[in-house]
């Protein structure tokens, strides 16, 4: 499967700070991407889809001005949180389209955001 | 109700049981489906796609009943390093992918 990279793996701000988390697709070049949010205890939950090109699409209930969303080549994605406060910390995980014709995605090791 | 529902457990069984986990799905045009793990702290790994007549990698196997929209995963032969998070993940349209809440399991010599 494809080889996706993430950084930082771990990133502690203050609140009010603006955090850039990357995502890179290392061996494959990914049209699409996905930006999913994990809290304690909790499932993945999908955040926004990353187009190569064009301007990302948000889920319901996430502010796209809070979460910035720029995937300017086919293997950069990045999500910016601006002006974090404590209850955006969460782990923040981004993956990537398989091969055209399946539909598995693969997974970023994941960026563990701690705002204080 | 959720998307897609599974029970949260967690699964505490002895090295070499055998395991079922189950899965519902409201969507009934939901395409694809499969079985994530996630160990603590880290990414899903995928573990095995689920195809409508069942698949089987090793002591896992997995079966679609698309009638019941119920996903099912079975491990024989439990090990140690079997203990973790099992996603029930449904791919509906778009390449987007629901993920259930999980199911931990924990594997105990």
């Amino acid at each position: 499967g494809a080889v996706v990279s993430q950084h930082p793996s771990r990133v502690i701000c203050k609140s009010g700070t603006s955090v850039k988390i990357e995502c890179r697709s290392l061996d494959f070049q990914a049209t699409t991407m996905f930006w999913y949010r994990q809290f304690p205890k909790q499932s993945l939950m999908l955040m926004a889809t990353s187009n190569e090109g064009s301007k990302a699409t948000y889920e319901q209930g996430v502010e796209k001005d809070k979460f910035l969303i720029n995937h300017a080549s086919l293997t950069l994605s990045t999500l910016t949180v601006t002006s974090a406060h404590p209850e955006d910390s969460s782990f923040y995980i981004c993956s990537t389209d398989g091969a055209s014709g399946t539909s598995e995605q693969y997974f970023g090791p994941g960026t563990r955001l701690t705002v204080t | 109700r959720k998307e897609v529902e599974q029970d949260p457990g967690p699964f505490n069984v002895p090295e070499g049981a055998t395991v079922a986990f189950n899965c519902t799905y409201s969507n009934s045009a939901s395409q694809s489906f499969f079985w994530y793990r996630q160990d603590c702290r880290k990414e899903p790994k995928l573990l095995m796609s689920v195809y409508s007549s069942g698949n089987e990698d090793g002591r896992f196997t997995a079966q679609l009943n698309r009638a019941s929209q119920y996903i099912s995963l079975l491990i024989r032969d439990s090990k140690l390093s079997d203990s973790a998070t099992y996603l029930c993940v449904v791919n509906n349209a778009g390449n987007m992918l629901t993920f259930g809440g999980g199911t931990r399991l924990m594997v105990k010599p």
